[in-house]
């Protein structure tokens, strides 16, 4: 079963350009999250979609926002880019069925350098 | 509010020896706990979990250790190995029926030395 697929692997953009970020899920996975790490932050929660619904959102800004499609694929899109939002950027794939644990597959990530 | 705490940012094992990762939380409705273990340039991998109503569960060489009434969890790996070198994060995950979001602690970079 091929895993979680994020494309492009590493960018680079400047202050006030805007950046779409794609995920592909496990085949399967209803559910999708996005996630930022940065040094000494973490992982920090972007947001989550189901069935091509926002469930769950963190405390980003409104610069960041997402969306997925009916094929369970979604992307994520930060506009007004700014040097605090270089980061590598997760998605995550879940099947979400009844009582499951939570656990999320990972992709490798999107590596944003905003300069 | 950050509700999963790893406290200690790195730790150095020897290789052979015991590593153990801790993590602390504040809210009592999760459900279960994860540990997730990171190489540089790669995404997270799940290690192992323990659901709320566990306090061990073991697998291989990893072992998690649940302590409800201190709110901390702890892993263990024994023995420790050079390719467990990799920063672990803890998680948490608390299910509402329709939805759930897994919480992550800041992580803790472990090196294990030859």
């Amino acid at each position: 079963k091929a895993g979680v697929t994020q494309t492009p692997r590493y960018l680079i953009k400047t202050r006030g350009q805007q950046v779409t970020l794609s995920c592909s899920p496990i085949s399967g996975h209803r559910s999708v999250s996005w996630y930022q790490q940065t040094p000494g932050q973490g992982l920090q929660f972007l947001f989550e979609y189901f069935s091509e619904t926002q469930r769950n959102k963190g405390n980003f800004p409104g610069r960041f926002s997402g969306r997925q499609f009916s094929n369970s694929r979604s992307e994520m899109n930060v506009s007004t880019l700014e040097l605090g939002d270089s980061a590598l950027y997760l998605c995550a794939s879940s099947s979400r069925d009844l009582g499951d644990t939570g656990e999320l597959f990972f992709g490798e990530g999107s590596r944003l350098t905003v300069l | 509010d950050q509700q999963v705490k790893q406290n200690s940012p790195s730790l150095s094992v020897q290789e052979g020896r015991i590593s153990i990762l801790n993590c602390d939380y504040t809210n009592s409705m999760f459900d279960y706990f994860l540990w997730y273990k990171k190489y540089p340039a790669e995404g997270p991998t799940f290690l192992i979990s323990i659901s709320s109503i566990k306090d061990k569960n073991e697998d291989g060489r990893f072992t998690v250790f649940l302590n409800k009434s201190a709110k901390h969890l702890s892993l263990h790996i024994v023995p420790s190995q050079p390719g467990d070198s990799a920063v672990y994060f803890c998680a948490a995950s608390r299910w509402t029926g329709t939805a759930s979001k897994l919480t992550f602690g800041t992580g803790t970079r472990l090196q294990v030395t030859l």
